[in-house]
């Protein structure tokens, strides 16, 4: 079956443009995470959406970043006036209802973004 | 807070050589465990996660992982490295809790290098 997908899997965009970044999760997953991959930080947790909950936004690292999920399904994360240090890979990944924990995620093979 | 040290950032073995990644966690209640891998340009995917069973986790690709309380680690190991396993291994954790909403806390990676 189809896994996260993840568009588009490389953008390369100037500073101070804004930029969405999309996942399509598995089908019947009701869990979303979004995380970020970089080479100061490593991996990080951005943003989770579980059903029609309220998001846990605490991994955001400034205003700049938002994300939605329409429908319980797809998700953008929005990055607005782009910076250098905004340069990442951003993984997608989904899971069934996290429950107690220890739900397996999956992830897509994420978007490299590159700030000129 | 909860933290995850993975031991070496990159181990060099030869093929047919036992591979040993390690990790440890910082919580007075062990957390769910669990191992990923990350080929290049790719996303991350399960190896084994442990949560409450076996203290021994079989995984995929012939790893495998034991929890230790006494140690608070969770070392992965695989008896007889392949070079198809030369990759990034990521350990990462969860807390336990019905409030958990399964964001993982990951460690900086370890690369493993897999010499003819």
């Amino acid at each position: 079956g189809a896994g996260v997908s993840q568009s588009p899997s490389n953008k390369v965009t100037e500073k101070g443009k804004d930029v969405e970044l999309r996942c399509d999760p598995i089908s019947g997953h009701t869990a979303l995470y979004w995380y970020r991959q970089s080479l100061g930080q490593g991996l990080e947790f951005l943003i989770y959406f579980q059903g029609n909950s309220a998001p846990d936004k605490s991994g955001l690292p400034s205003d700049r970043f938002s994300a939605e999920r329409t429908g319980g399904s797809v998700s953008t994360l929005t990055i607005q006036r782009t910076q250098q240090e905004d340069s990442a890979v951003y993984l997608c990944a989904s899971s069934l209802a996290p429950g107690m924990g220890h739900q397996p995620q999956h992830f897509g093979d994420g978007t490299r973004l590159s700030i000129l | 807070a909860q933290s995850v040290t993975q031991l070496g950032s990159h181990v060099s073995v030869s093929e047919g050589a036992l591979v040993l990644l390690r990790c440890n966690y910082s919580s007075s209640v062990p957390p769910y465990l669990f191992w990923y891998v990350q080929y290049p340009n790719q996303g991350l995917q399960l190896l084994l996660k442990y949560t409450s069973a076996a203290t021994l986790v079989k995984g995929i690709n012939g790893f495998e992982a034991e929890f230790k309380k006494s140690e608070t680690s969770f070392h992965l190991t695989k008896p007889s490295a392949h070079m198809s396993d030369a990759a990034e291994y990521f350990c990462a954790v969860t807390p336990r809790g019905s409030s958990n909403t399964g964001k993982l806390i990951f460690g900086q990676g370890t690369t493993l290098q897999v010499k003819p």
